[in-house]
């Protein structure tokens, strides 16, 4: 069993300001971990995501996520928030192995950037 | 990276009828797909998913009879609303991926509005 539990519905910064998304997950085995973006009306856009390796991952558009297993979390940072990045954020997480490959998503995370 | 193309990406329709949206793998051939459905400002909700070839499995709660789902070809899966009613509008994505152990590319979704 998974679950994904994102920490605010709704985040707002200031344009250049730290942008930090907090996820955390519940998984019975090793996951694969995966943030998505979404604009209004649009499908889901691959940020970035953990499979193996090295434990800080770096996505598009100058987006990072650190996998802490000791904490169960797969938070989102960006240094320096620009208008574009204002959108709703989704954390997924799916068992890393077998063929099962369901998407277990977070309700998401709002971001409005203030200019 | 890949694309998944959906159609149409809006579509309001009468009550009582029928609506199919089509999802189609561009550049890769798609051995699953995965529908989901978005509700106004909550998460995706896995519908089901299709194997080329083969029938659909559906989430627990998800109406068979209502959602029909065709997966013949590896490039095409359809989504077929039957007798649609205003509690079906929502907004529907599909996902797509190539092996069983690779990343799922995301369709831009369809509005659907039922009146």
């Amino acid at each position: 069993a998974q679950s994904v539990t994102q920490l605010g519905s709704h985040v707002s910064v200031s344009e250049g300001a730290l942008v930090l998304l907090r996820c955390n997950y519940s998984s019975s085995v090793p996951p694969y971990l995966f943030w998505y973006v979404q604009y209004p009306n649009q499908g889901l856009q691959l940020l970035l995501k953990y499979t193996t390796g090295a434990t800080l991952v770096k996505g598009i558009n100058g987006f990072e996520a650190e996998f802490k297993k000791s904490e169960t979390s797969f938070h989102l940072t960006k240094p320096s928030a620009h208008m574009s990045d204002a959108a709703e954020y989704f954390c997924a997480v799916r068992p890393s192995g077998g063929s099962n490959y369901k998407l277990t998503f977070g309700k998401g995370t709002l971001l409005t950037v203030n200019p | 990276g890949a694309v998944v193309s959906q159609h149409p990406s809006w579509v309001i329709c009468k009550s009582g009828t029928s609506v199919k949206i089509e999802c189609r793998s561009l550049d890769f051939q798609a051995t699953t797909m995965f529908w989901y459905r978005q509700f106004p400002k909550q998460s995706l909700m896995l519908m089901a998913t299709s194997n080329e070839g083969s029938k659909a499995t559906y989430e627990q709660g998800v109406e068979k009879d209502k959602f029909l789902i065709n997966h013949a070809s590896l490039t095409l899966s359809t989504l077929t609303v039957t007798s649609a009613h205003p509690e079906d509008s929502s907004f529907y994505i599909c996902s797509a991926r190539q092996g069983w152990n690779t990343e799922a590319f995301f369709g831009q979704g369809t509005r659907l509005t039922v009146v």
